[in-house]
């Protein structure tokens, strides 16, 4: 159990153009699911905490208006890269928690992420 | 604000030797999640400690979660190259909502056959 799906899993693309991401829980709800952005050898960043219902809550030096979070029901949150730039160029990954569990002390269930790069 | 070290950050060893890892918090955690990623992959939960001085194995994988609950080890006994990967710490606190976990840097070990 607790699989999350996350699609595409690799994406090449030229500057200027928009990415979504789509982070799926297939076999449980979540209403909170997180965004994390990785570069090689490093740790976990989190971009994001995202939450059912309601507006994203970013981490401090991400920019809302360029990475978009929607999540719009308990499966899904979606991660869109607006304007993408070489910069944008990482892997991202999304985790969910089961909702069902209660609303702390939950392991965190992560897709295989996205490699995203800008050309 | 809030951070979570992690020691080393590299370890090679020999298969068949031992290996920890350390993880200390600059402030009482009200737990520690330990999570495994492979080279290419994600991370994988592996344990979660609540208690003040828990124990907990997995098969070869000692936890630990210390007293004052501001750290954290991981022990592999004699490891194998199948344990190879960059293993995280990751805490969380009392304040705050949806109680974001806050990670470590990580410890990559290397596992020469």
């Amino acid at each position: 159990g607790a699989v999350v799906s996350q699609h595409p899993s690799w994406v090449i693309c030229k500057s200027g153009t928009s990415v979504k991401i789509e982070c799926r829980s297939l076999d449980f709800q979540a209403t909170t699911m997180f965004w994390y952005r990785q570069f090689p050898k490093q740790s976990l960043m989190l971009m994001a905490t995202s939450n059912e219902g309601s507006k994203a809550t970013y981490e401090q030096g991400v920019e809302k208006d360029k990475f978009l979070i929607n999540h719009a029901s308990l499966t899904l949150s979606t991660l869109t890269v607006t304007s993408a730039h070489p910069e944008d160029s990482s892997f991202y990954i999304c985790s969910a928690r089961d909702a069902a569990l209660g609303f702390s002390n939950q392991p965190q269930h992560f897709g295989d992420g996205t490699r995203l790069s800008i050309l | 604000g809030q951070q979570v070290m992690q020691i080393p950050q590299y370890q090679h060893v020999q298969e068949g030797e031992d290996f920890t890892t350390y993880c200390n918090s600059s402030t009482t955690l009200s737990n520690i999640q330990w999570y495994k990623q492979r080279p290419g992959g994600h991370p994988v939960f592996l344990i979660q400690l609540v208690k003040s001085g828990e124990v907990k194995k997995q098969k070869r994988l000692t936890f630990q979660f210390g007293e004052a609950k501001k750290n954290s080890s991981l022990h592999i006994t004699a490891t194998q190259t199948t344990d190879v990967g960059t293993y995280f710490c990751a805490g969380t606190n009392n304040a705050g909502n949806n109680r974001k976990l806050i990670w470590g840097l990580g410890t990559s070990l290397a596992v020469n056959p």
